[in-house]
């Protein structure tokens, strides 16, 4: 069973580019999660999708920011228009539920975006 | 609103000393706790989730410990290693799922 897949592992963009992030969830796993490691910085929730649905994008950037996780194929992290201050590590990490108490969050490699 | 506080933020020992991490949260209603491991660079490593019915859960020199009412939960490193060197972190979930970290112990074992 292979684990969390994130794509690019590294994405170099320059400012005013769009970066697209990719993320397979664990087989099974519907529930996807994106999080934002900016440098010197701890992890910061930024949304919580299902298939096809948005629950929770309350960490969201109001701008330039969108995910989606469709019906098939993986769930893409979106930033239009790059900056500087977007440069971060951005994970994803899977469960089967969301909130069940037994429910394990896994994590991707994560991706290393880099804005020149 | 859920807060995550981990504390030391850093610690250095020398191999072989038994050792404990600290996590506190603010929201007692948390379901479960995740702690997880961080290695320089990549990405992060499940290392032990508590459900909020259980009171601790082991995995070889590892053990974390949960108590609810004083929001607290502690991961305990048995006979450290240099291997063991890295960022640990404790996760909390909202009522949502997402999970809330605190900023991270980060520890260095010297051989």
């Amino acid at each position: 069973n292979a684990g969390v897949m994130q794509n690019p592992r590294h994405l170099v963009r320059r400012r005013g580019q769009e970066a697209r992030l990719r993320c397979s969830p664990m087989k099974g796993h519907s529930h996807v999660y994106w999080y934002r490691q900016l440098p010197e910085e701890g992890l910061k929730f930024m949304v919580y999708l299902q298939k096809e649905n948005i629950i929770d994008e309350s960490g969201m950037p109001k701008e330039r920011f969108s995910a989606e996780f469709p019906k098939e194929g993986p769930s893409i992290l979106r930033i239009q228009q790059v900056v500087r201050g977007d440069s971060a590590a951005y994970f994803c990490a899977s469960s089967a539920s969301g909130t069940r108490e037994s429910d394990t969050q896994y994590f991707g490699p994560g991706t290393r975006l880099t804005v020149l | 609103k859920q807060e995550v506080t981990q504390i030391p933020a850093a610690l250095s020992v020398p191999e072989g000393e038994n050792l404990v991490l600290n996590c506190s949260f603010t929201d007692s209603a948390i379901y479960n706790l995740q702690w997880f491991r961080q290695d320089p660079g990549k990405g992060l490593t499940s290392l032990l989730l508590i459900q909020s019915s259980q009171r601790e859960q082991t995995s070889g020199r590892l053990n974390a410990s949960l108590d609810k009412s004083s929001g607290r939960s502690t991961l305990y490193i048995a006979a450290s290693q240099p291997g063991d060197s890295a960022t640990y972190l404790c996760a909390g979930p909202s009522n949502t799922g997402k999970l809330i970290f605190g900023q991270g112990t980060t520890l260095q074992v010297k051989p």
